[in-house]
């Protein structure tokens, strides 16, 4: 089974300025790595995913993440944040394995882009 | 990129009557289909994977019973939510995965946008 723990419920940061959310994961397979956006009484949107290879991977509206293995870590960060990146954000694993398919997501993060 | 599509977006009903969420891959065959709910500010919880032609695999602690998932096409899923109350008021968002690929990840999920479900 996984598991996924996004370490703060909100991170309020005033715009410009840069931000990191925290995803920490566990696994018993391998696994991919998400990050979605939800913005108020929306769907989600798929900001980036790491599949393989380079451990650094970016995404739309300026995000990247870094994925570490020995910390079973996928913090996503962001160097100069606008007030428009004010939503929650989903950390999320997917196993790779045909019974740990299924899409399992964290608790959620409420990043405050503040003027 | 492809496209879910899922309706109502916004449904009101009464206690005790069943509502049916629509959830349709527009622009490719979706071989599975996730159903999640989400409380308000709280996160997706997975709920059930539904197979075309199928029976769904319903995770532990949702009662099948109660919310009936139908997967008769590879490009529509449904949920009803039967005889609901109060306490089943929540967003419902449906993903549809393509089929997997001759080769490469298999890591595809498309999501709708979304059924806020409130039961008076």
């Amino acid at each position: 089974a996984q598991s996924v723990t996004q370490l703060d419920s909100q991170v309020p940061v005033f715009e410009e300025a840069p931000v990191e959310l925290r995803c920490n994961y566990s696994s018993s397979v391998s696994v991919y790595l998400f990050w979605y956006v939800q913005y108020p009484n929306q769907g989600l949107q798929l900001l980036l995913k790491y599949l393989s290879g380079s451990t650094l991977v970016k995404g739309i509206n300026g995000f990247e993440a870094e994925f570490n293995k020995s910390q079973t870590s996928f913090h996503l960060r962001k160097p100069s944040v606008h007030i428009s990146d004010t939503a929650e954000y989903f950390c999320a694993v997917r196993g790779l394995s045909g019974g740990y398919n299924k899409l399992i997501f964290g608790a959620g993060t409420r990043l405050a882009v503040h003027p | 990129g492809a496209v879910v599509s899922q309706h109502p977006s916004r449904v009101i009903c009464k206690s005790g009557t069943s509502v049916k969420i629509e959830c349709r891959s527009l622009d490719f065959q979706a071989t599975t289909m996730f159903w999640y709910r989400q409380f308000p500010k709280q996160s997706l919880m997975l709920m059930a994977t539904s197979n075309e032609g199928s029976k769904a695999t319903y995770e532990q602690g949702v009662e099948k019973d109660k919310f009936l998932i139908n997967h008769a096409s590879l490009t529509l899923s449904t949920l009803t939510v039967t005889s609901a109350h109060p306490e089943d008021s929540s967003f419902y968002i449906c993903s549809a995965q393509p089929p997997a690929p001759v080769r490469g990840p298999n890591e595809k999920l498309f999501f709708g946008s979304g059924t806020q479900l409130s039961v008076l």
